[in-house]
C-alpha cells in the first residue's frame, strides 16, 4: 500500500530563517495536498500540486512537486511566528481514490 | 460565512456508551468525510459519503457508524464496539468525492476531541 513519509518530524527555526519540509511517497503521486494545522484545531488548505515539476506559492510559502512525482517539498521564506504549527501532506491513494496522509511536521518558530 | 462546524469541541464518554459527533456544512458540497487523528500519526479515514443517502467505509470503520440523510449533515456515532476511541475527530467536505483535482480539495471543520473516561 502507498505510504507518505514526512521529514523532519519536528523543526525549530529562528524567526526570519528559511526552512524546508519534505513529503516522500512510496509510489507515484497523482495529487499532493499541503495543509497546516494549529494544535487542537482543524486543517487549513495551503496548496495542491498535480503535475511533475509544478510549483505554487502562497505568500511566503512555496510548494514543489518533483519531476518523478514521488516527492514534494514545502519551503518557507523568512519565517514568522504565524508560520508555527503542524504541516501535513496528503496524497491520492491508488486503491480507493481517497487521501492518505503523512504524520505531519511540527514547526516551532523561535523569536 | 460558509464553512464546516463540528460539535461539541470536547466530549467525554464512559466506557460502554455510544456518542454522536455532529458535522454540518453550508458549502453546498456533495462529499463529506470523517477522519481520526492520533498523536504522531497522520489522519485516518473512517467513513466518507459521496452524496446524500450514500456512504462508504474507510480504512478504520470498525466501531463507527454514520448517516447522510441531508446534504448538509454527516453525523458520526462512536459505538461501544470501538475499543480505543480516545482521539481527535475531524470532519471535512469537498465539492466532489473523487480526490485529485482542484474541485476535490477537502475543507475541514475545527474538530472534536473525544476522551473515554
Amino acid at each position: 500500500s502507498q505510504e507518505l513519509e514526512q521529514s523532519p518530524q519536528s523543526l525549530i527555526v529562528q524567526e526570519g530563517k528559511n526552512l524546508t519540509i519534505n513529503c516522500t511517497s512510496s509510489k507515484t503521486l497523482y495529487g499532493l495536498y499541503w495543509y497546516k494545522q494549529k494544535y487542537g484545531e482543524g486543517l487549513i488548505f495551503l496548496m495542491m500540486l498535480q503535475k511533475g515539476g509544478e510549483e505554487k506559492s502562497h505568500e511566503k510559502i512555496t510548494a514543489k512537486l518533483d519531476e518523478k512525482k514521488q516527492q514534494s517539498s514545502l519551503h518557507i521564506t523568512a519565517s514568522q511566528p504565524s508560520h508555527a504549527g503542524i504541516y501535513l501532506c496528503g496524497a491520492l491513494s491508488d486503491s480507493n481514490y481517497q487521501l492518505i496522509w503523512g504524520a505531519g511536521t511540527k514547526l516551532i518558530i523561535k523569536p | 460565512d460558509g464553512g464546516i462546524t463540528q460539535s461539541p469541541k470536547y466530549l467525554f464518554r464512559k466506557e460502554g456508551q455510544n456518542v454522536t459527533l455532529s458535522c454540518e456544512q453550508n458549502l453546498n458540497h456533495d462529499a463529506m468525510y470523517w477522519y481520526r487523528q492520533d498523536p504522531g500519526q497522520g489522519l485516518r479515514l473512517i467513513y466518507y459519503s459521496q452524496i446524500v443517502n450514500d456512504f462508504q467505509k474507510g480504512d478504520i470503520a470498525e466501531g463507527y457508524s454514520v448517516s447522510r440523510e441531508k446534504k448538509e449533515s454527516f453525523p458520526l456515532t462512536v459505538t461501544s464496539a470501538q475499543k480505543n476511541p480516545t482521539a481527535f475527530y475531524l470532519c471535512a467536505s469537498s465539492i466532489f468525492w473523487r480526490a485529485g483535482g482542484d474541485t476535490d480539495t477537502q475543507y475541514f471543520g475545527p474538530g472534536t476531541r473525544l476522551t473515554v473516561l
